[in-house]
């Protein structure tokens, strides 16, 4: 069974910073991109970020226009975990933050969707 | 960014009504759309993806249609745990984009 746990979620001041960490199981996580999507209080869903699989010429990684530059996101194939570090946060990045895993490739074409979700974590930028 | 826009909002409707949810692209996405569903303070589900592929374990009376830029997610009969919000979302370019939504309630 897949599953995604998201955690690192908080209250933090405008300017701080903060780590989400989303741990995988059920699959073979190297296997599969992976992203952050996040969705604000009363709002529809916004896609955040991506990371690649990792091959022999490295990972790719892709970032919303609203966080580049403030937001990393990473992966730990060792450990089954994803992350995304977030500085320089804003009021307007309040949210629940969920992971989600990507859908798979096959011989004729990649299939991009979200296919598993995290339950999703809060983060509250407030002063 | 390619923007998506659902049809619409919102609307009522009753218990076995067939209902449809349109969704259209800024430009041509090919097949490579989803559709999920969303109950309050719960994760999306996906509910189709490849604009008419219906994902494993998804109740039959759901359906997808489209290509290019219109799409359509249709519910035949639906059900009292149908009602909820309903997203498209393309996955052809990043950024991948979301619909703003359409939220079933009952009639």
């Amino acid at each position: 069974e897949v599953q995604l746990l998201e955690s690192g979620g908080n209250l933090v001041q405008p300017g701080g910073s903060l780590r989400l960490s989303c741990a995988a199981s059920g699959f073979t996580f190297s296997s599969y991109a992976m992203s952050w999507v996040r969705q604000a209080p009363g709002r529809g869903l916004e896609w955040v970020s991506a990371v690649s699989v990792i091959s022999d010429s490295g990972g790719s990684t892709y970032y919303a226009d609203s966080v580049k530059g403030r937001f990393t996101i990473s992966r730990d194939n060792s450990k089954n975990t994803l992350h995304l570090q977030m500085n320089s946060l804003r009021a307007e990045d309040t949210a629940v933050y969920y992971c989600a895993k990507e859908g798979y490739c096959s011989s004729i074409s990649c299939y991009r969707h979200f296919d598993y979700w995290g339950q999703g974590i809060l983060v509250t930028v407030s002063s | 960014a390619i923007r998506m826009t659902q049809s619409p909002s919102s609307f009522s409707a009753s218990t076995g009504d067939r209902v449809t949810i349109t969704c259209r692209a800024s430009q041509g996405i090919s097949s490579y759309l989803a559709w999920y569903q969303q109950k309050p303070g719960k994760a999306p589900k996906l509910l189709i993806y490849a604009a008419s592929t219906l994902q494993s374990g998804v109740p039959s009376r759901f359906s997808g249609s489209g290509s290019g830029t219109d799409f359509t997610l249709t519910i035949s009969c639906l059900q009292s745990e149908d009602f909820a919000t309903y997203y498209c979302q393309q996955y052809y370019s990043y950024p991948k984009t979301f619909g703003q939504g359409t939220k079933v309630e009952i009639k």
